[in-house]
């Protein structure tokens, strides 16, 4: 079945350094892939998506761009805020299933310290 | 905000007994989805519904029910509930459900059974 594997976290950086976090997947069909955000206490909003391969999706200065042939969705920004404390979450929807049901990876939760 | 509003924010209750969560997805959504959120499990889709009927089924205990409504509301049913089902409900909404859409999502209802 459809599966999403991210890093482990928790990841901790200093406020402006590069972020990266991994993202691969194991589909039947070609996936929209997607990053998802939560906030402590809130729900997920989506960050950025791409809906083919080598689509890249970018927001408020993430990226990921989708690769087919690593069948990954790395998230990446360039200089991150202390405001980017969040869980990160990876997911997928597999237009073979059918129907839209989106799969999601274990999130990674993400500490900037000022 | 997205614009999908759940209902409680909260609900905590003993085990063996009935719960609905309420959901008003975006405005024009056809589409709502209901996921279950929890430590051991991760994020997992329960159920679809698209204008009013069910489309497509995961990982939904029998003890477990939706519908939605004519008015596009939709509610989950938890009954004779077990300390497991302990979680964060979200519900999602989109347009009509095409896997390249964005699912958003509501603040959830977190469920807690004693």
């Amino acid at each position: 079945g459809d599966s999403v594997t991210q890093m482990e976290g928790p990841v901790t950086l200093s406020e402006e350094a590069f972020l990266t976090i991994n993202c691969t997947y194991t589909a039947t069909g070609y996936p929209s892939l997607f990053w998802y955000v939560q906030y402590p206490g809130e729900g997920l909003q989506l960050l950025l998506k791409a809906t083919k391969a080598d689509d890249k999706g970018s927001n408020k200065g993430f990226e990921a761009t989708y690769r087919k042939e690593t069948t990954s969705f790395h998230l990446e920004k360039g200089s991150v805020q202390v405001s980017d404390s969040a869980v990160y979450f990876c997911a997928l929807s597999d237009p073979f299933t059918g129907f839209q049901k989106l799969v999601f990876g274990t999130g990674t939760r993400l500490l900037v310290s000022p | 905000d997205s614009g999908v509003t759940q209902t409680p924010k909260h609900l905590i209750t003993a085990t063996g007994q009935r719960v609905t969560l309420r959901c008003s997805p975006r405005s024009g959504d056809l589409s709502v989805y209901w996921y279950q959120q929890s430590l051991d499990q991760g994020l997992q889709f329960l159920i679809q519904y698209y204008n009013g009927e069910e489309r497509a089924k995961g990982n939904i205990l029998e003890r477990f029910s939706a519908q939605q409504f004519p008015d596009l509301h939709s509610e989950l049913n938890l009954s004779s509930l077990e300390l497991g089902d302990s979680a964060l409900y979200f519900c999602a909404s989109s347009v009509v459900g095409n896997y390249q859409e964005t699912q958003y999502f509501g603040p959830g209802t977190r469920l807690l059974v004693l």
